[in-house]
C-alpha cells in the first residue's frame, strides 16, 4: 500500500516549457487535490476531483489544467510554464463517507523551479 | 481576510517546555477543524481531529472556540521530535471535502 505518489519528485523547467505532474492513489479514496506551497503562503489549492470524471477550480487554478484520468490517478498540467509557477506542489486524496472525511492523505511532493 | 489565520513564529522552546499555538478562522460556517504536522521539506501529515468538546491525544490537547472561532493546540512535555511546522485546517462541511490550511506555526525544540 503506497498511499499517494507523485512524479517527477524535482523538475527544472525553462520559462514557457510544458509539463504534466503525475498523481496516483491507491487508498480507493474518492476525492483528489492538488495544492502549491509557497513560503509564507501556506498551502492553495489549485484543483480538486470529488469524483470519478468531475474537476473544479480551487484558489489559484490560472495557468493549470487537470485531468482525473480514472479513480486513481489525477494529473496537473502547466501548459507554458512561468516563473511564478515555481513551487512545490502536493497532490491529495480523501476517503469522502468513509471514517473521517475530511482527512487528507498527501504525496511526498514535486519540488518545481521554472527559470 | 483570510479564511484561517496563524502565528507563524517561530516558536523556540526547551526540551520538556509546554507550547500553544492558535488559530482563529473567519468563516462561522466551518464545521471540521484539524491540526497538521508538516516536517521539513516533507508533506503535511494529520496529526489530530479538534472537537468541540476538546480531545487530548497523550501530549497533545486540542481545543475549539465556536463563540470565537479559534481553535488551539496545546503541547507538553515537548520533545526534539517535535520539531517542525503544525498547519491549522478548517472546512466548512462541504461535501467536497474542501480543506483551508493556515500559514503554518513553526516550532524548533532544543535540547
Amino acid at each position: 500500500n503506497a498511499g499517494v505518489t507523485q512524479t517527477p519528485k524535482f523538475q527544472v523547467l525553462k520559462t514557457g516549457q510544458s509539463m504534466t505532474l503525475q498523481c496516483a492513489q491507491d487508498m480507493n479514496h474518492n476525492s483528489m487535490y492538488w495544492y502549491r506551497q509557497d513560503p509564507g503562503m501556506g498551502l492553495r489549492l489549485i484543483y480538486y476531483s470529488a469524483s470519478e470524471g468531475t474537476t473544479d477550480k480551487g484558489e489559484v487554478p490560472n495557468g493549470y489544467n487537470v485531468s482525473r484520468l480514472n479513480k486513481r490517478e489525477f494529473s496537473l498540467r502547466l501548459e507554458s510554464a512561468a516563473p511564478s509557477q515555481t513551487s512545490v506542489y502536493f497532490c491529495a486524496s480523501s476517503p469522502l463517507g468513509q471514517g473521517d472525511p475530511y482527512e487528507q492523505y498527501f504525496g511526498p511532493g514535486t519540488r518545481l523551479t521554472v527559470t | 481576510r483570510k479564511e484561517v489565520e496563524q502565528d507563524p513564529g517561530p516558536f523556540n522552546v526547551p526540551e520538556g517546555a509546554t507550547v500553544a499555538f492558535n488559530c482563529t478562522y473567519s468563516n462561522s460556517a466551518s464545521q471540521s477543524f484539524f491540526w497538521y504536522r508538516q516536517d521539513c521539506r516533507k508533506e503535511p501529515k494529520l496529526l489530530m481531529s479538534v472537537y468541540s468538546s476538546g480531545n487530548e491525544d497523550g501530549r497533545f490537547t486540542a481545543q475549539l472556540n465556536r463563540a470565537s472561532q479559534y481553535i488551539s493546540l496545546l503541547i507538553r512535555d515537548s520533545k526534539l521530535s517535535d520539531s517542525a511546522t503544525y498547519l491549522c485546517v478548517v472546512n466548512r462541511g462541504s461535501t467536497l471535502g474542501r480543506l483551508y490550511f493556515g500559514r503554518g506555526t513553526q516550532l524548533t525544540v532544543w535540547p
